[in-house]
């Protein structure tokens, strides 16, 4: 298996409602990376996992919660986003976050592709 | 911190045409490169990349980029494009140096291909 699996592939949500993102691998993988892109905008890296602990978060509001329960998945909660939270949401992992890991480069998934109204 | 500076927005090709697509970065430290190609509606897939050695890199679908250290330049090329190929185009750099930002992928803004007959 050499693929990031995301679902659901497109949401639509209040901003008031509460959902989540799900991200799987099963490459052995063990960094895990969540990232934005808007329409016609480059991936905006929001956080890093690295053998399941949070390594990296960009400044992201709290309104968006990490987890990583285990080595194969990820999860981005959300709750209370804003309009201009819509986004393609991308999950992706590689071998580790390190100069060795990294080399083999990311594999990303084909995203989740999220409104708010 | 890198950056990344992709030289053309939109570049329009003919059919079995030859195509080059320029990468620019700026580093203190040294990096990984990544060319990586985006579909309509998915996510990102891996071209090539460059770690060290030859720095003339092969990939997938027949691109190819050159590393010149000089210049500070990845450019993409292909000899020959097909209708396929349409897609954004994305240059990326990884610092190998700082490991508070490892498994940071940088994005240029990216370079629409469109093929046409």
């Amino acid at each position: 298996d050499t693929e990031v699996t995301q679902t659901p592939k497109h949401l639509v949500m209040g901003m008031t409602n509460k959902k989540s993102l799900k991200c799987e691998q099963h490459m052995g993988h063990r960094a895990m990376y969540w990232y934005k892109q808007k329409a016609k905008k480059p991936p905006e890296l929001m956080f890093v996992y690295s053998y399941e602990k949070l390594s990296i978060n960009e400044s992201v509001p709290s309104r968006f919660s990490p987890e990583c329960p285990n080595s194969s998945l990820l999860n981005l909660h959300l709750h209370a986003l804003q309009p201009e939270d819509s986004a393609l949401y991308l999950c992706a992992s590689s071998q580790d976050r390190g100069f060795g890991g990294l080399g083999y480069g990311y594999t990303f998934g084909s995203g989740t592709r999220l409104t708010v109204v | 911190a890198q950056s990344v500076t992709q030289l053309d927005s939109q570049v329009p090709v003919f059919e079995e045409a030859p195509v080059e697509l320029r990468c620019n970065y700026s580093s203190s430290v040294s990096v990984y490169l990544f060319w990586y190609v985006q579909y309509p509606n998915q996510g990102l897939q891996l071209l090539l990349k460059y770690l060290s050695g030859s720095t003339l890199v092969k990939g997938i679908n027949g691109f190819e980029a050159e590393f010149n250290k000089s210049q500070t330049s990845f450019h993409l090329r292909k000899p020959s494009v097909h209708i396929s190929d349409t897609a954004e185009y994305f240059c990326a750099v990884s610092d190998l140096v700082t490991t508070d930002s490892w498994g940071k992928l940088q994005f240029g803004a990216g370079t629409q291909v469109v093929v046409t007959p």
